[in-house]
Parts: structure tokens; sequence; C-alpha cells
């Protein structure tokens, strides 16, 4: 079955600063894709950025990035210049086509200013 | 604007009643979903519906039930056989483009119930 594991309960960064956070997942699957999402204190869940497996080229949504590791199931989000806006939780999520989204425990992400 | 609405955003009931959620879309999106979250789990799927009149179990379907009788609709019943029903509920939708694949999930804003 696969797993998403997001070992960091919890991140701090200082405003302006870059932080990554860590997602490895385990499939055998080799067609699938992989997402991270926001969740501020509202709790709606937003979508920040999205991987193809079969895309060498690691994606980039202006000051977030991910670094992307096929060999190693290893999928990093980057988030660059970082805002207070950026306090959130931070789920690492996993799909392979059967309307199942799998998602890590999630990190909880600290701006300090 | 399209998007997706769950109704109520808080939710008290006394333990052994039944409660439904409210979830509904504007999106013309097939495919709809529904997520438990607690602390420290991240998000544990439910149920899903693919289309009009059929839904999946998800993999703690056990004390929920659902329909999925419009398209717009997918309602949540959280039922009394539902040993730990407090927890934050969050619905979702997606195209079915691709069966599914790929297609990042839209969320509404969640509901979150207290059973005591």
């Amino acid at each position: 079955a696969q797993t998403v594991t997001q070992s960091q309960p919890e991140m701090s960064v200082q405003e302006a600063e870059t932080v990554t956070l860590s997602c490895t997942y385990d499939t055998s699957e080799s067609d699938y894709y992989l997402f991270w999402y926001k969740q501020p204190p509202s709790r709606q869940m937003i979508l920040v950025i999205r991987q193809e497996a079969y895309k060498q080229q690691n994606a980039t949504e202006n000051r977030f990035s991910v670094n992307f590791q096929k060999a190693a199931k290893s999928f990093s989000l980057k988030i660059s210049d970082s805002q207070l806006g950026d306090a959130a939780m931070y789920f690492c999520a996993y799909s392979s086509g059967t309307y199942k989204y799998i998602f890590g425990t999630g990190t909880r992400l600290k701006v300090l200013a | 604007d399209g998007g997706i609405t769950q109704s109520p955003k808080y939710l008290f009931r006394k333990e052994g009643q039944n409660v439904t959620l409210s979830c509904e879309q504007n999106l013309n999106h097939d495919a709809m979903y529904w997520y438990r979250q607690d602390p420290g789990q991240g998000l544990r799927l439910i149920y899903y519906s693919q289309i009009v009149n059929d839904f999946q179990k998800g993999d703690i379907a056990e004390g929920y039930s659902v329909s999925r009788e419009k398209k717009e609709s997918f309602p949540l019943t959280v039922t009394s056989a539902q040993k730990n029903p407090t927890a934050f509920y969050l619905c979702a939708s997606s195209p079915r483009a691709q069966g599914g694949k790929g297609s990042p999930l839209h969320f509404g804003n969640g509901t979150r119930l207290t059973v005591t």
C-alpha cells in the first residue's frame, strides 16, 4: 500500500529566510502525482504545488518550489523569502488515479518576525 | 465564483444522535469526497463518489453514510454507530477527467463536529 511520511511535525523559519519541508512516500506505481497543500488557521486547504511523476523538471510556483527525487521517493517543499502569511500546516499528498489521495500527517510551519 | 460550501461551520450534538453535514459544489466536478481530520493524523478518507448515484467506502467508513442524488451535493451522515465522531470534516471535489488521476482536490472550509 502507498504511504506518505512527513517526519517533521513542526518547523520554524525567520521571516525572509528559506525553509524546506520534507516528504517521503512509498509506492510501486510508476505514474502518479504529488501535491503540497497549505492549511492556514482558517482551515481551508489550499493547493500550493503539484508535480507529475513522469516529469523530471521540478515544479515551481512563485516562492514555492519542490525537490522531486523519484528514485529516492522524496518530495520536499522549499519556501523562499518566507512571509508571515506562510504560517500554516503543510500537507504532502499522493495520487495514482484511483480517486484516492493519500495524505501525510502534516508539518506545522511557524514564521518568526 | 465557483467553490465548495460546507455547512454549518460548527455543529454540536448529543451522543446517540445522527447528524448530517452538508456539502455543495458549483464547480461542475464529477467526483466528491469526505475526509476526516484529527490532530496528528492528517486526512483520512471516509467516502468518495465518482458520479451521481454511486459512492465507494474509503478507509474509515464505519459509522458513516452518504448519498449522491445530485451532482452538486454529497451530504455525510454521522450515525450513532460512529464511536468517536468528534472531529473536523472536510468535503472536497475533483474533475473526473483522466480517471481522477492528477487532478488536485478542491476543498470546502470544513465543519467542526463536537459530540458530547
